[in-house]
């Protein structure tokens, strides 16, 4: 079954210490996202990556890191988390390139930070 | 990316058809319409996605505007599970990046 998956879907933390969601698909898409889904803000976009090793900024990227070592793998890692990073995120994935391509996403991991 | 503009929030019966309604009066020549829907506790998934054609699949229909500036999505039979927020998104033909801007969405709500 295709799908994306991530893990935890559900974290609580203390402020500044390290933790990291991992996101795996299995559809050997080229294209993967990080988004944030907070309360009258909608879904934002932390990162992305075209393909392995390529990685770049969203909307909102400061305090989170990403890498793409492998195709299927795309974590978010937080060196240091902060009360303000609490949300709910979500991470998705596609074929890359063309407008017609359509998103899949995980269920969502939901942190908070204390 | 051009905006989308939609109804905060609708309601419908169980087994009624529903039209979401959503307006894109800037979108241009290449832009694809695509629909997506965040059911309750859930990650957004993909309804169904059109250029210029009315297209039907599994879960619902897309009909789009001869001018394009607008389009519906037709739930033809409305049951509970499909109580959720519904995005209409625009994307651009654009190989630079393949984000995707949700606005506020649609909130349908799903009477028995």
């Amino acid at each position: 079954e295709a799908q994306v998956t991530q893990n935890p879907r559900y974290l609580i933390t203390v402020t500044g210490k390290k933790l990291t969601v991992t996101c795996s698909q299995n559809m050997n898409h080229e294209y993967m996202s990080w988004y944030r889904q907070d309360p009258g803000l909608g879904l934002r976009q932390i990162y992305y990556s075209m393909n392995v090793e390529v990685t770049d900024k969203g909307d909102v990227p400061e305090g989170y890191k990403v890498s793409r070592k492998e195709k299927r793998n795309f974590p978010l890692i937080l060196e240091s988390p902060s009360p303000n990073q609490t949300s709910l995120y979500f991470c998705a994935s596609s074929f890359q390139g063309a407008a017609k391509n359509i998103q899949y996403f995980g269920a969502g991991t939901r942190l908070s930070v204390l | 990316d051009a905006k989308t503009t939609q109804p905060n929030s609708m309601e419908s019966n169980e087994e009624e058809p529903v039209h979401l309604p959503c307006n894109h009066s800037t979108i241009s020549g290449t832009d694809y319409i695509h629909w997506y829907r965040q059911l309750p506790s859930q990650g957004p998934e993909y309804v169904i996605h059109g250029l210029t054609s009315n297209v039907n699949n599994r879960m619902a229909s897309l009909a789009i505007a001869e001018d394009r500036k607008s389009s519906t999505l037709i739930l033809h039979r409305a049951t509970l599970r499909d109580a959720a927020v519904y995005y209409c998104i625009l994307r651009a033909r654009d190989f630079d990046t393949d984000k995707l801007i949700f606005g506020t969405g649609t909130r349908l709500q799903v009477f028995p």
